[in-house]
């Protein structure tokens, strides 16, 4: 069955440390998305790719740092100087002609 | 970035019972999009509208595109324990520009 898969589920890194989270599709969709997701807010958007080598800063992309170098993966990396980590990220990938996206099951990751 | 206006924020409801909920924006959207997420997972696409004034249902849910542009609601008729979860509306403008709601949280009450 197609879908998208994000790993780890749960992630625990220390303050400071750089941490990438994976999202795969075999959807054989275009664009992939990145949003983060916190208690009571909508779902806010990191960065998001078109297409192979190509991608683009969303709303909240400081902190963050994204590559695509194969249309399968679109890795997030966490970076040090992201303020505030801790929360629930969500991959997203949309068809060339779907309006609706389909998400990952997430992973949630805490900075202690 | 543009927010959406969802409400309520939180519902309890007894099981049985009809529910209603909405998004509203200061900005048109081309297309409007209801999600329903349950605990640790991701957002699941319930039902999409894509023309104004547009009433669409699946099952129990039916939800409108709003004739200004600018909001839309779902209903839930006859609630199951089951349709507990958040649900998020979305609008969105073009392919890569989807804003969303803070989410309505149901609970459901046997």
């Amino acid at each position: 069955d197609g879908g998208i898969t994000q790993s780890p589920k749960y992630l625990f890194r220390k303050e400071g440390q750089n941490v990438t989270l994976s999202c795969e599709q075999n959807l054989n969709h275009d664009a992939m998305y990145w949003y983060r997701q916190d208690p009571g807010q909508g779902l806010r958007l990191i960065y998001y790719s078109q297409i192979v080598n190509d991608f683009q800063k969303g709303d909240i992309a400081e902190g963050y740092s994204v590559s695509r170098e194969k249309k399968e993966s679109f890795p997030l990396t966490v970076t040090s100087a992201q303020k505030n980590p801790t929360a629930f990220y969500l991959c997203a990938s949309r068809g060339r002609l779907n309006y609706g996206y389909t998400f990952g099951s997430g992973t949630r990751l805490t900075v202690v | 970035g543009q927010q959406l206006n969802q409400s309520p924020q939180s519902m309890f409801i007894q099981e049985g019972e009809d529910v209603s909920m909405n998004c509203t924006s200061s900005s048109i959207f081309n297309t409007w999009l209801w999600y329903k997420q349950e605990p640790g997972e991701g957002p699941v696409l319930l039902i999409a509208l894509y023309k104004a004034g547009e009433l669409t249902s699946n099952g129990r849910l039916t939800a409108q595109f709003g004739i200004t542009r600018k909001d839309s609601f779902l209903n839930i008729s006859a609630s199951i324990p089951s349709d507990v979860g958040i649900y998020f509306c979305a609008g969105q403008r073009n392919n890569n520009d989807m804003r969303f709601g803070a989410g309505t949280r149901l609970t459901v009450k046997p």
